[in-house]
This record gives structure tokens, C-alpha cells and sequence, in this order.
């Protein structure tokens, strides 16, 4: 069945750095891709809207420019966390939109962990 | 806004012990509903959904009945497994097909800790 890959699973970094995680629709086009934050022991909050060939939709309070989301293929979205800081660690977990009307699949979730 | 309430947990429970989690929702429209359980350490499993009134979703076990008239989508299970320990959401979307659908608003969670 359709799949929803992210890559990395885990991440450690250094803060200051920058980190790029993958969201991948294996065997299925997504037009549109979601990414949600999940802080621990909390709920999952929507972040932004991934749509190809366009501009992210971000949600209120999302800083576009440290979460930079970008579409360029029908599989691929990348969220790229800028100048990470600690309190960006977080596990981060991308849908897509499947193939079928009211299809929706998500990834394995990216925890990323800045020093 | 849309918005999810959960009953608070964490719920613990013997095992083969019923368990309802509540879930109560604010929308506009006719939003799909679904149950998603998140093991430790991982993502989201999709437990099951709902996508109009008084449609009953069901998977392993688990129950939820689309309830518009109280704006509910109560989670239940007659016999609790070991296995079922997880935290579960309840979620809601824009209408299927619509183009909000897949953006998901969660509720914060329920914890459940089957003892066995």
C-alpha cells in the first residue's frame, strides 16, 4: 500500500546548524504534504502546508524563515530547521494527501535533538 | 477554530477491563473524524475514521460512532489488550475531498496503560 518515508529518524545536532528532514511518498504522487511538530508528552500542531510548485502555507506563529518547507517534486518535501536552537528539539511527523479522496498517510516521525 | 477536546489521562486499566476514551469536537461544516494511537518512540498509526454522521468506524477491536447532534467520537474497546498500551488522539479534518482535508487538528491525547 501507499508509504510515507521520513529521513532522518533521528537527529543530533549542534545548535547553530541547520537540518534538513524528508518527507517521501513512496509509491504515490503528493501534492500535499503537511508537517506537524510534536513537543514531548503533548499533541501534534499542524506547522504548515506543503503544496508542489508553490509557496508553503504556514500556520499562525510558525517563523517561515527558521522552518523553510520546500515542494519541488510530486514525492519530496523537505523541512529544513534553521540555526536550530534547543527548544527546536522536537519530533517532527509529515502526512500526505493519498492518492484516493480521503486518503491520508503518515510518516515515521524525525526527532531532532539540538545540543 | 476547529478544536479537540480528550478526556484527560492517563487512564489505566486491567487487562480485558472496557475502555471509552471521550472526544469531543468544535467544527464548521462536516469535518471527518478519525482515532490515531502512537506507540512510544514512534509516529502515528490511524486507528480509525469516520466521515459522515452516524458512521461507525472500527478497527481491531476499537469503536468510534460519528455522533453530530452531541459532537462527539467516543473511542471504545470491550476487552483491553497489554498491547494496547499507547497514547491515543482524536483528530478531525476538513470534508473529504475538500481542500482542507488532511489538516489535522488533534486533541491532546490520552495515555493508556493496560496492566496485565
Amino acid at each position: 500500500g501507499a508509504v510515507v518515508s521520513q529521513h532522518p529518524s533521528r537527529v543530533i545536532c549542534k545548535s547553530g546548524t541547520s537540518v534538513k528532514i524528508e518527507c517521501r511518498s513512496l509509491d504515490f504522487q503528493a501534492t500535499t504534504m503537511f508537517w506537524y511538530r510534536q513537543f514531548p508528552k503533548q499533541s501534534l500542531m499542524l506547522m504548515a502546508t506543503s503544496n508542489e510548485g508553490s509557496k508553503a502555507t504556514y500556520e499562525q506563529g510558525v517563523e517561515k524563515d527558521k522552518f523553510l518547507i520546500n515542494h519541488a517534486s510530486l514525492t519530496l518535501s523537505t523541512l529544513t530547521v534553521t540555526s536550530a536552537h534547543p527548544e527546536d528539539s522536537s519530533f517532527y511527523i509529515c502526512s500526505a494527501r493519498g492518492p484516493v479522496a480521503g486518503e491520508l498517510f503518515f510518516g515515521e516521525g524525525s526527532r531532532l535533538t539540538v545540543l | 477554530g476547529n478544536s479537540v477536546t480528550q478526556m484527560e489521562g492517563p487512564v489505566t486499566l486491567s487487562e480485558e477491563a472496557f475502555l471509552t476514551i471521550n472526544c469531543t469536537y468544535t467544527a464548521t461544516g462536516y469535518p471527518s473524524l478519525f482515532w490515531y494511537v502512537q506507540y512510544p518512540g514512534e509516529g502515528l498509526q490511524l486507528l480509525l475514521k469516520a466521515t459522515k454522521a452516524d458512521d461507525k468506524g472500527s478497527n481491531k477491536g476499537f469503536e468510534a460512532t460519528y455522533r453530530k447532534e452531541t459532537t462527539s467520537f467516543h473511542l471504545e474497546k470491550g476487552s483491553v489488550q497489554v498491547s494496547d498500551s499507547a497514547v491515543y488522539f482524536c483528530a478531525l479534518s476538513g470534508l473529504s475531498g475538500g481542500t482542507s482535508y488532511g489538516k489535522l487538528t488533534f486533541g491532546q491525547g490520552t495515555i493508556l496503560t493496560v496492566h496485565p
